[in-house]
């Protein structure tokens, strides 16, 4: 069955630090694969999709994320976090069938910034 | 509009009622899906609309579910017989076609008491 696994339910980062968010899935044919962003009392907001080429894709907010097809993983990263970057992260695969687009999110992981 | 509308934001009911939940996807959008996120957890799939039509409404948890697009815009989501176990917050998304971007709208809150 399909899945996603965010391994890290919480983080805390510090101001101007990198940051890196693992995902892995599971899916048995070519994934597409998301990130979304959802800050408290908004809706999810797309950061960045893969879906077929460039392994590494930039997204927006300065974020970026690489599909390692050999570790099933869609690690989302940002060189240098801001405070507003606080928030939860879902990475989902897309299942494209039939022409539409049903999403399998993980657990999220709940990012936290120190200044 | 100018993105997904969902009303109302919060709804708090008794267990045992009936309670509706309305979408309004992006204009021109003609695919619909709705979503039901609990507590510390990602949101998962209930149904997806094509148009007026429920092409897969195989994330409906039972039959107190039900959901209705009549004119391939709004929809709304229908819950009977509530029970403390549907709380959560039911997020309705939009798109334009296949292999696009779905875009969320904020979602109403549901509380069973």
């Amino acid at each position: 069955a399909q899945s996603v696994t965010q391994p890290d339910i919480h983080i805390t980062v510090s101001e101007g630090a990198s940051l890196e968010l693992r995902c892995n899935y599971s899916y048995g044919a070519t994934p597409y694969l998301f990130w979304y962003v959802q800050s408290p009392g908004q809706g999810l907001q797309l950061l960045l999709k893969y879906f077929s080429g460039d392994t590494l894709v930039q997204g927006i907010k300065g974020f970026e994320a690489e599909f390692k097809r050999s570790q099933s993983s869609f690690n989302l990263r940002k060189p240098s976090v801001h405070w507003s970057d606080a928030a939860e992260y879902f990475c989902a695969v897309g299942m494209f069938s039939g022409g539409y687009n049903k999403l399998i999110f993980g657990a999220g992981t709940r990012l936290a910034v120190h200044p | 509009g100018a993105g997904v509308s969902q009303t109302p934001s919060n709804k708090v009911t008794e267990k045992g009622k009936y309670v509706e939940l309305r979408c309004d996807p992006i204009s021109g959008h003609t695919a619909l899906y709705w979503y039901r996120q609990s507590l510390g957890q990602g949101p998962e799939f209930l149904i997806y609309f094509q148009g007026t039509g429920a092409a897969d409404d195989s994330g409906l948890p039972n039959d107190r579910f039900f959901a209705v697009r009549p004119e391939g815009s709004v929809s709304t989501l229908k819950i009977q017989r509530t029970e403390r176990g549907d709380s959560a917050v039911y997020l309705c998304a939009s798109s334009s076609g296949e292999n696009t971007e779905a875009f969320f709208g904020q979602g109403t809150r549901l509380t069973v008491v």
